[in-house]
């Protein structure tokens, strides 16, 4: 059965840094785009990023451009965003999600996501 | 941008049909897909491109795209449906992903 196991949540000061993981299993990994997509408490689902399965297209949301990097290692079936310069605003609950398609389409699976929470 | 929106609740007896819009200019010429959430728990896609039912979805629930206005319809609503519903577009031109604002379903 898919599984994605998000990891690396926490409570960090503003400006610092923090890397996410998401490990993935039951299904190919390196066939399939893969996306992160957050929800701050209480608000709807925002969409942060995505990956190509060779992690050769990237794309991410204005909010977080320039500041965030999604990348991942097919060899150990494990999704990354590393984030940096994190605003009070990036506080949120992260999910990693499957793309049924190489980019786009929709989301088959998502994992039970990380709680990130910025704040000094 | 891609904006799509959604009213911020719909409230609806048991037993009657639920209707939630996803509303964007010229929407009808992307594939729309469905999400439930409910509290605590990850979103569940309910329908995909448009109108179809993934596995192990209830036959109650189905959607149209049309124009500027896609529409995720809930017959014969129960309990259980209570939840927040969104709507979510692949943005070619920006090779974003969109999500609608969400919509409360409340079951009174």
């Amino acid at each position: 059965q898919v599984q994605l196991v998000e990891s690396g949540g926490g409570v960090v000061q503003p400006g610092r840094s923090l890397r996410l993981s998401c490990a993935a299993s039951g299904f190919t990994f390196s066939t399939y785009g893969m996306h992160w997509v957050r929800q701050a408490p209480g608000k709807g689902l925002e969409w942060v990023a995505v990956i190509s399965y060779f992690g050769n297209n990237k794309y991410y949301a204005d909010s977080v451009k320039g500041r965030f990097t999604i990348s991942r290692d097919n060899s150990k079936n494990t999704l990354y965003l590393q984030m940096n310069s994190l605003r009070a605003e990036d506080t949120a609950l992260y999910y990693c999600a499957k793309s049924v398609e190489r980019l786009g389409g929709y989301f088959d699976y998502w994992g039970q996501g990380t709680l990130v929470t910025v704040s000094s | 941008s891609y904006v799509l929106t959604q009213p911020p609740s719909v409230s609806v007896a048991p037993g009657q049909t639920a209707r939630i819009p996803c509303g964007e200019n010229n929407i009808g010429s992307k594939s729309v897909h469905w999400y439930q959430q409910k509290p605590g728990q990850a979103p569940v896609v309910v329908i995909c491109y448009d109108s179809d039912r993934p596995s192990g979805i209830p036959e109650r629930f189905s959607g149209s795209n049309s124009g500027n206005t896609a529409t995720l319809t809930i017959s014969r609503v129960e309990a259980g449906d209570e939840a927040d519903y969104y709507c979510q577009v692949w943005d070619g031109s920006s090779d974003h992903v969109v999500f609608g604002g969400g919509t409360k379903l409340t079951v009174l």
